[in-house]
């Protein structure tokens, strides 16, 4: 089955700095990856998507880019805030799965002011 | 529209007893989904249905059981809990035309 990997783990960055957070598939079937947020204690809402017609996607201070032939698709947000804090989960979708996410094991963005 | 919802919030039960998590939506969704998160693991899929009367396992399935009688419901049951099983348990629907999956508020569960 499909299998992802996000990395890092945990990324501090201050106020106003970038973050990138990193993820790899395995299944070249895989045709839709949305990205998540979750704030503490609280349920994970969808950020961003992308599918896998398309290489890159934004939306005000977030955009998803997506290398197919790598396998490989990243999450970036530019000048962060602290209301940015949270835990950003990747995942992919394959494409004949009933719609089955498989998800990253999360990064904890921490964003100092 | 009340989205998708879980019951109850917080749950504490002792080894070898039994519950049931109730996953309601109403957004007329097909296809329904029980997570479990826990801390450095992500979201990992139990069980999932594509519609009324239909479930079938994920990746975690073992010592769960769950029932779609209803369209806009979907329960997880736990026949006898184990301290393995502590986690917080989050229920997602999605439109079978859609993508975007849709996260209820999610139950604590701790198995003593």
């Amino acid at each position: 089955g499909e299998n992802v990997e996000q990395h890092p783990s945990t990324l501090s960055v201050q106020e106003g700095d970038s973050a990138v957070i990193k993820c790899t598939y395995s299944d070249s079937a895989s045709n839709y990856f949305p990205w998540y947020k979750q704030e503490l204690g609280k349920r994970p809402q969808l950020i961003i998507d992308i599918r896998s017609n398309v290489g890159e996607k934004k939306d005000q201070r977030i955009a998803v880019t997506l290398n197919k032939t790598a396998k490989h698709f990243s999450l970036h947000i530019t000048e962060t805030q602290p209301e940015d804090s949270a835990v950003y989960f990747c995942a992919a979708k394959v494409g004949t799965s009933y719609g089955k996410l498989t998800f990253g094991q999360g990064t904890i963005l921490t964003v100092h002011p | 529209n009340a989205g998708v919802t879980q019951t109850p919030k917080f749950r504490v039960l002792k080894t070898g007893q039994s519950m049931t998590l109730l996953c309601a939506q109403d957004m007329n969704h097909e296809y329904m989904y029980w997570y479990r998160q826990d801390p450095g693991m992500g979201l990992r899929l139990i069980h999932y249905s594509v519609g009324e009367g239909t479930t079938a396992k994920g990746e975690v399935p073992d010592g769960y059981n769950v029932s779609r009688l209803k369209k806009q419901n979907f329960l997880l049951g736990l026949e006898s809990a184990a301290p393995s099983q502590t986690s917080v348990y989050f229920c997602a629907s999605t439109a079978a035309s859609r993508n975007e999956q849709f996260f209820g508020p999610g139950t604590r569960l701790t198995v003593l």
